[in-house]
């Protein structure tokens, strides 16, 4: 089966910029999820999805991140503007089930974001 | 914040050899899984074991899971230079399922 999908793989961008991701789950996954990894620690989540609704955005920075889920299969995540701290790799993931714990996640290859 | 910190930051072992990963946890979790990460494929799940489990096979894989010490080990055997990879432990909140990955541990297998 096809894997998770992401694009670009890489972005350069300078401070203030904005940037947008773009990820395509595992066809039949209703649950997808955004995670931001800066280099030597693991994945922290951003946010979850639930089909196109939003179970879990606790650790999103909402003054300058957004994602959106619209028809319930790929997604979007944008930052505008972009901080220095922002550079980091940006994973999607889908799994079958909603509760993280209990399903296993599928990784796309991330986008690694540069901020200069 | 990190639910799982995994010990130690760092390995490295020659091909052949065992290598032992722990992870620590602080607070009831439901499942723990691991995970490894390369530049070749990514993120990419290994295990999962549930908090009602004590250990769990998986090929060269085995999971420990004892959950008086809030603490689990995976144990790589016979390891292969393909095996060279960061290994994180993530855990769920046992109230709400939320998925936390700790640091990882840097495993380097030597051929």
């Amino acid at each position: 089966e096809a894997g998770v999908a992401q694009s670009p793989r890489y972005k350069i961008i300078e401070k203030r910029q904005s940037v947008a991701f773009w990820c395509n789950p595992i066809s039949g996954h209703a649950t997808l999820y955004w995670y931001q990894q800066i280099l030597g620690q693991g994945p922290k989540l951003l946010i979850q999805f639930q089909n196109n609704g939003v179970v879990d955005d606790s650790q999103l920075p909402k003054d300058r991140f957004s994602a959106e889920r619209l028809k319930g299969v790929d997604s979007t995540l944008k930052i505008q503007p972009a901080k220095l701290e922002d550079s980091a790799v940006y994973l999607c993931a889908s799994s079958f089930g909603e509760l993280a714990g209990v399903y296993e996640q599928y990784f796309g290859p991330g986008t690694r974001l540069t901020v200069t | 914040s990190q639910q799982g910190e995994e010990d130690p930051q760092a390995l490295s072992i020659q091909e052949g050899e065992n290598a032992t990963m722990n992870c620590s946890y602080k607070t009831s979790i439901n499942n723990l899984q691991w995970y490894r990460q390369n530049s070749g494929r990514g993120l990419v799940h290994l295990i999962l074991i549930r908090s009602n489990e004590r250990e769990k096979h998986s090929g060269r894989l085995r999971v420990t899971l004892d959950t008086s010490k809030k603490s689990s080990s995976l144990l790589i055997t016979a390891s292969r230079a393909a095996d060279t990879a960061s290994y994180f432990c993530a855990t769920d909140n046992r109230s709400n399922y939320k998925l936390t990955f700790g640091k990882g541990t840097l495993l380097t297998v030597n051929p």
